[in-house]
């Protein structure tokens, strides 16, 4: 069985800000891991994934996650947030690409200018 | 990269009604398609795998009666909403696996916005 679980359904940060965003997994199987993003109205966007590679990732827009078998996490952070990144953002999980993903109930982003 | 499309993006129908929803893999062939459901301010739920050749495997609350799955082609998936009410309203979204050796992946579709008067 798979879950998981997205601390913080509402993030704000002022632009410039370090943002961080929580995911935590569970997995009976070693799993693959994703953030997407989602803005309004529109479908997902693949920010990174994991899939058993590097254990620290990096996507796209300086989004990077890191795995961490120990703590079953794969927070997403960006050094620096953009009023471009105000979004919502899912964690993801796996037992490999083509199988069904569990979804995160989804992190809601506020960038403050 | 690879694109997945749906047709159409957004409908608008009467209650009672049959809605049909089209996902599209453009430049690869997916075996295997998914179908989720977002309500509004909320995450994804499976619904649905589709097989190619071979009948959907639905989650467990999922009436397939009502959300009839077709995976006719290697490329094209369709989910027909039949007798649809207003809390089918809803964003449907279908994703397809690539499995193109060296680009195992899933690709989603821009969804589908269902209203359901």
């Amino acid at each position: 069985a798979q879950s998981v679980t997205q601390l913080g359904s509402h993030v704000s940060v002022s632009e410039g800000a370090l943002v961080l965003l929580r995911c935590n997994y569970s997995s009976s199987v070693p799993p693959y891991l994703f953030w997407y993003v989602q803005y309004p109205n529109q479908g997902l966007q693949l920010l990174l994934k994991y899939t058993s590679a590097a254990t620290l990732v990096k996507g796209i827009n300086g989004f990077e996650a890191e795995f961490k078998k120990s703590e079953t996490s794969f927070h997403l952070t960006k050094p620096s947030a953009h009023m471009s990144d105000a979004a919502e953002y899912f964690c993801a999980v796996s037992a490999f690409t083509g199988n069904q993903f569990y979804f995160g109930t989804g992190t809601s982003l506020t960038v403050i200018p | 990269g690879a694109v997945v499309s749906q047709h159409p993006s957004r409908v608008i129908c009467k209650s009672g009604t049959s809605v049909k929803i089209e996902c599209r893999s453009l430049d690869f062939q997916a075996t295997t398609m998914f179908w989720y459901r977002q309500f509004p301010k909320q995450s994804l739920m499976l619904m649905a795998t589709s097989n190619e050749g071979s009948k959907a495997t639905y989650e467990q609350g999922v009436e397939k009666d009502k959300f009839l799955i077709n995976h006719a082609s290697l490329t094209l998936s369709t989910l027909t909403v039949t007798s649809a009410h207003p809390e089918d309203s809803s964003f449907y979204i279908c994703s397809a696996h690539n499995t193109v050796a060296g680009e195992e992946t899933q690709y989603f579709g821009p969804g589908t916005r269902l209203l359901v008067l």
